[in-house]
């Protein structure tokens, strides 16, 4: 089975520090697919990132940026410089090819709060 | 471009009534995926439609069933409502049952069952 853990339910920061969060994930298949989404109170979970588990290499846009490792099987997400809008429900979530059918497993979320 | 959309935004049922959601993709997509979100909760995957087939089906009981229209528009049914159906249900749409491609959200209903 597959199984995403995120073991911050909540983080506060003050505006312009650096925040990381972690994503652990479980499978034992070998191929996957890692995504992080942002949820904020509107409720639509906006897409940020997907990486593929053949591609370990780490990704910077902008402020944000993504670890990827497969020895730890974890995909943490770092923001630098944060700001009041990036305050959100922040979601990792596995996605295992099973028949030709994407389904998206997630974890608990961590509720990120930027104070100004 | 319109993106995913799902109506009601907003609905409240008595236990032991039926529900109906819809979702419209977003233009280009042909398969819906919904998902349940408890308070504080991760989504948790229900079924995926393409082709007006139900391609793949999480750990819900059959209350919950879904439908597919020509036009890759979709509905969720719940029958008999228990209070532990209360949740956001968000729809997603994707392309082409492409396995790596993102899945873009709606904003979800918010069913409350009293």
């Amino acid at each position: 089975a597959q199984k995403v853990t995120q073991a911050q339910t909540e983080i506060s920061v003050v505006e312009k520090e650096d925040v990381t969060l972690d994503c652990v994930y479980e499978t034992r298949d070998t191929t996957y697919y890692l995504f992080w989404y942002k949820q904020p109170p509107s409720g639509e979970l906006v897409f940020l990132i997907r990486r593929n588990s053949f591609d370990e290499q780490n990704e910077i846009s902008g402020r944000y940026s993504w670890n990827f490792q497969k020895s730890t099987s974890s995909f943490n997400f770092t923001i630098t410089a944060s700001q009041v809008v990036d305050s959100a429900v922040y979601f990792c979530a596995l996605s295992i090819p099973l028949q030709g059918a994407q389904k998206l497993v997630f974890g608990q979320g961590t509720r990120l709060t930027i104070n100004p | 471009d319109a993106g995913v959309t799902q109506s009601p935004t907003h609905l409240i049922k008595t236990r032991g009534q039926q529900v109906t959601l819809r979702c419209s993709p977003k233009s280009g997509h042909d398969t819906v995926s919904w998902y349940q979100q408890a308070l504080g909760q991760g989504p948790q995957f229900i079924f995926q439609y393409y082709e007006e087939e139900e391609r793949q089906r999480g750990n819900f009981p059959d209350r919950f069933s879904g439908h597919q229209f020509p036009n890759y528009s979709s509905e969720l049914n719940v029958n008999a409502l228990l209070l532990g159906d209360s949740a956001l249900y968000l729809c997603a749409s994707s392309e082409k049952l492409i396995v790596n491609t993102e899945a873009f959200f709606g904003q979800g209903t918010r069913l409350t069952v009293v």
